[in-house]
Formats: structure tokens, C-alpha cells, sequence
């Protein structure tokens, strides 16, 4: 089955303690990208991926960083999270660009106390 | 960055009704995508409109394309309790590659 997988669904920790959220998705696309998702601000995309080792800032990248060594694979690592950075994220994936057709995981619950 | 305004932002009906969402901007867009989220769940594409005029039917669902390529809009006809959710229109800038979503409409139909 074709899909995008994000780990962990949930997770609660504290200020700055290193966390990773894992994406990996099947389906051989190029592109992929993180996105959080938070009341009255929308959706808005934190760094995006055209292919393996070629990254690109978004929207809001501050306090975040990631990495594309392998297609499959788009981690995103939040070096010392902060409150502010507690949000519902989304990991997306397509087959060559933003104009194609997204896949969404299921998103991931962050919560920084 | 690109932006695109939705509204209304909220809209609550009777099932049967009509309903119309808007996608705005003043940018020209080389497409325009148009997802539906449902709570706990990441947004599902329902269709991508690429040419300026271009109107596509998703069953009781209808998308056109601006003529100029900077708006779109999503309609409706005799909305179901199975349409509540949310909402979202994206699109990616000319030569960006960069992807911005509008902030959504979120739809109750009420039975």
C-alpha cells in the first residue's frame, strides 16, 4: 500500500531535550516536505525536499533541521525544542515538485513543556 | 512567499444547501490543489485545477480556475453530512517550488 508513515504519533517531552520525528514514504517520489499545522495560522511548510541531499527552507525553518540522505527518508530534528515549537506536524510526499499531488501522513502530536 | 486567502473561514449549513468557498491571492499560481481534511487525519487531495478557465466536477463537487490563474473556487451543491471538514486550497508560486496552503474553510453540514 502506497503511503507516507510518520513516527511517533504522539509525543510529549521537555524543553530542550533533542528529538527526531521520522517520515518515510513508498512510493519513490522526489519531493518531500514538513509541514505543522496550528489553529488560526493554517498549515505552512517548515522545509522541503526535491531530492536526496537537495533541501530547501519554507515558511517557518527556524528551530528545526533536516536531512535527505536517502529518497525515502525525510527526518525532522528539532535540536532543542522550546514551547512554541508544540504544534501538529505533517510529513508530505510527491512525485517531482509542490504542484503535484501531496501525501500526507498521519501526523504527528507534539507537546513541549 | 505566496499567499492565499480563504474564506469564509467558517460556514455552518443544512444539508441540502448550496455553498461556495473561495481561494484568493494576488499572485499567479502554476496550479492550484485543492484538499479536504477530516480531524486526526492529514489532507487528501480532491483535485488540481492547472489551466486558467479550467473547471472540473467531482461529483456534487465543482473547482474552477481563475482565467488569470491567481484565484479559485470550490462549490458545492446540495451538501451532505459526509462533506463536513476542512478545507484547503494550495498552490505553488510561478517558478517556485515552494508550497503554500491557504488557511482553510471549515464546513459543517448539519443533518
Amino acid at each position: 500500500e502506497a503511503q507516507v508513515t510518520q513516527n511517533p504519533r504522539y509525543l510529549i517531552t521537555v524543553t530542550g531535550k533533542k528529538l527526531t520525528v521520522t517520515c518515510s514514504q513508498n512510493m519513490n517520489h522526489e519531493y518531500m516536505s514538513w509541514y505543522r499545522q496550528d489553529p488560526g495560522l493554517g498549515l505552512r511548510q517548515i522545509y522541503y525536499s526535491m531530492n536526496v541531499e537537495v533541501t530547501d527552507k519554507g515558511d517557518v525553518p527556524e528551530g528545526y533541521k533536516v536531512s535527505r540522505k536517502e529518497k525515502r527518508n525525510f527526518p525532522l530534528i528539532l535540536e532543542s525544542p522550546s514551547p512554541n515549537q508544540t504544534s501538529l506536524y505533517f510529513c508530505a510526499s510527491s512525485r517531482w515538485t509542490g504542484n503535484d499531488p501531496q501525501h500526507f501522513g498521519d501526523g504527528t502530536r507534539l507537546s513541549i513543556l | 512567499t505566496q499567499l492565499l486567502e480563504q474564506s469564509p473561514q467558517f460556514l455552518s449549513i443544512q444539508e441540502g444547501e448550496n455553498l461556495t468557498v473561495y481561494c484568493n491571492s494576488s499572485s499567479v499560481f502554476s496550479s492550484l490543489q485543492w484538499y479536504r481534511q477530516e480531524p486526526g487525519e492529514g489532507p487528501v487531495l480532491l483535485v488540481t485545477v492547472v489551466t486558467g478557465g479550467e473547471v472540473k466536477k467531482l461529483k456534487r463537487l465543482t473547482f474552477q480556475f481563475g482565467d488569470a490563474r491567481k484565484d479559485s473556487s470550490l462549490h458545492i451543491t446540495a451538501a451532505q453530512p459526509g462533506d463536513t471538514g476542512l478545507y484547503l486550497c494550495a498552490g505553488c508560486g510561478a517558478g517556485s517550488y515552494q508550497l503554500t496552503f491557504g488557511k482553510g474553510t471549515k464546513l459543517s453540514v448539519i443533518p
